[in-house]
């Protein structure tokens, strides 16, 4: 595709209910990157892959948040016992790396997730 | 803690005047320093990023104006007109570990 695609753009959740985001990066990317944007706040960062390994997950907040990218490509965030405070926009970034330096990162359009 | 501190909050520059966003930044293993652009509902995008070894890089009405001693970085967008009007953040990063820590955002609005 010619960006960065998130599925789905909204998801409403009850509490407690596990969900899963989807994220489609740019062909030929190996870094994905997951964050989290609250309303009025900059985006937080949560894991970094390379390829299929999480080359950095210090960004996730407990072990309800998990995420996998099992072929080097999609991404899925998986978030268990939903909780009222996981309510924000989840972005995704995808960039290529040359050189051991990354390029710049492409964002999606992000999965607003509300958990009621 | 905090480690890229933006300011100001909001910002209301009138058409055709010069709007200037601030960063300071802690960690000074950072090496990549870049500006991005978002508008309500869509994600952020690159709107032009500097690494220390310049101390000032332009791209068309924008520049950035870098500060390797007192640790700040600046966004100058000139001859500002209503289409900029967005939040704009800034962002760090270092070789080897590519993960990207934002400022808190500036709502910019600019008035005809």
């Amino acid at each position: 595709g010619a960006g960065v695609s998130q599925t789905p753009s909204n998801k409403v959740t009850e509490k407690g209910k596990y969900v899963e985001l989807r994220c489609d990066p740019i062909s030929g990317h190996t870094a994905l990157y997951w964050y989290r944007q609250s309303l009025g706040q900059g985006p937080e960062f949560l894991i970094y892959f390379q390829g299929t390994g999480a080359a950095d997950d210090s960004g996730l907040p407990n072990d309800r948040f998990f995420a996998v990218r099992p072929e080097g490509s999609v991404s899925t965030l998986k978030i268990q016992r939903t909780e009222r405070g996981d309510s924000a926009v989840y972005l995704c970034a995808s960039s290529l790396i040359l050189g051991g330096q990354g390029t710049e990162a492409f964002f999606g359009q992000g999965t607003r997730l509300t958990v009621v | 803690q905090q480690q890229v501190k933006q300011s100001p909050q909001s910002l209301i520059v009138q058409k055709g005047g010069i709007s200037i966003i601030n960063c300071a930044y802690e960690n000074t293993a950072f090496d990549y320093f870049p500006w991005y652009q978002q508008f309500p509902g869509k994600g952020p995008a690159l709107l032009i990023a500097i690494r220390p070894d310049v101390s000032e890089k332009k791209e068309g009405r924008f520049t950035i104006s870098f500060n390797k001693s007192a640790k700040q970085f600046s966004l100058h967008i000139m001859d500002s007109q209503p289409g900029d009007s967005a939040t704009y953040f800034c962002a760090a990063s270092r070789r080897g570990n590519e993960k990207l820590t934002f400022g808190t955002g500036t709502r910019l609005t600019i008035i005809p």
